[in-house]
């Protein structure tokens, strides 16, 4: 089965730096899908940024973009020129590319952004 | 990207009564899912719902406790059984995005049992 494992419980970083939050995980699957999910106190989950195995290029979406280390396992989201609006608990996830269509999470990381 | 809305969208609950959630997709979608979210805690899959067959249940939850409804391609419902104090919890929905594995998640549910 296949884990995913957020080191940080909790991390927090002054308005307009930068902060990496990272993401392991383990597989024994060579085609995958990898997702951060980001939810404010509000509790809505929003889809911040996906990355499929097979694509070497790192994914990005304006401030978001990820490091992906495919031998190393390694999924890490980068946050430039941090917004108050983005502290939220954000959730790495897994999905196999086979038939199965499940999510695995991690156990998230609560960023804080201060002013 | 789907809009998801689920109803209700809070509520409180006496012991041994039941609550049905609804959650309602703006398109049509394959698969819906229900996800289970105590506080300050990842999710945890409840069970997969495709329309036209039985939900399928993760470990640890049974079809009595959690009965599931896929009546059409845009709608689903939970119902949390016999409820106790330990079914506290939030309580997600979500359906299949374009892309394999991609999930869009709707505003959650908080239930509150005493």
């Amino acid at each position: 089965a296949q884990t995913v494992t957020q080191s940080q419980p909790e991390m927090s970083v002054q308005e307009a730096e930068t902060v990496t939050l990272s993401c392991t995980y383990d597989t024994s699957e060579n085609n995958y899908y990898l997702f951060w999910y980001k939810q404010p106190p509000s509790r809505q989950m929003i889809l911040v940024i996906r990355q499929e195995a097979y694509k070497q290029q790192n994914a990005t979406e304006n401030r978001f973009s990820v490091n992906f280390q495919k031998a190393a396992k390694s999924f890490s989201l980068k946050i430039s020129d941090s917004q108050l609006g983005d502290t939220a608990m954000y959730f790495c996830a897994f999905g196999s590319g086979g038939s199965n269509y499940k999510l695995t999470f991690g156990k998230g990381t609560l960023l804080t952004v201060n002013p | 990207s789907a809009v998801i809305s689920q109803k209700p969208s809070r509520d409180i609950c006496q012991r041994g009564t039941s609550l049905t959630i609804q959650c309602q997709v703006d398109s049509q979608v394959t698969m819906m899912f229900w996800y289970r979210q105590q506080p300050g805690q990842s999710l945890t899959l409840i069970a997969t719902a495709n329309q036209g067959s039985e939900a399928t249940y993760e470990s640890g939850f049974v079809i009595d406790k959690f009965p599931i409804s896929r009546p059409n391609l845009t709608f689903s419902t939970l119902t949390v059984s016999n409820m106790s104090p330990e079914d506290s919890s939030i309580y997600l929905c979500s359906a299949d995005g374009t892309i394999h594995n991609e999930q869009f998640f709707g505003p959650g549910t908080r239930l509150t049992v005493l």
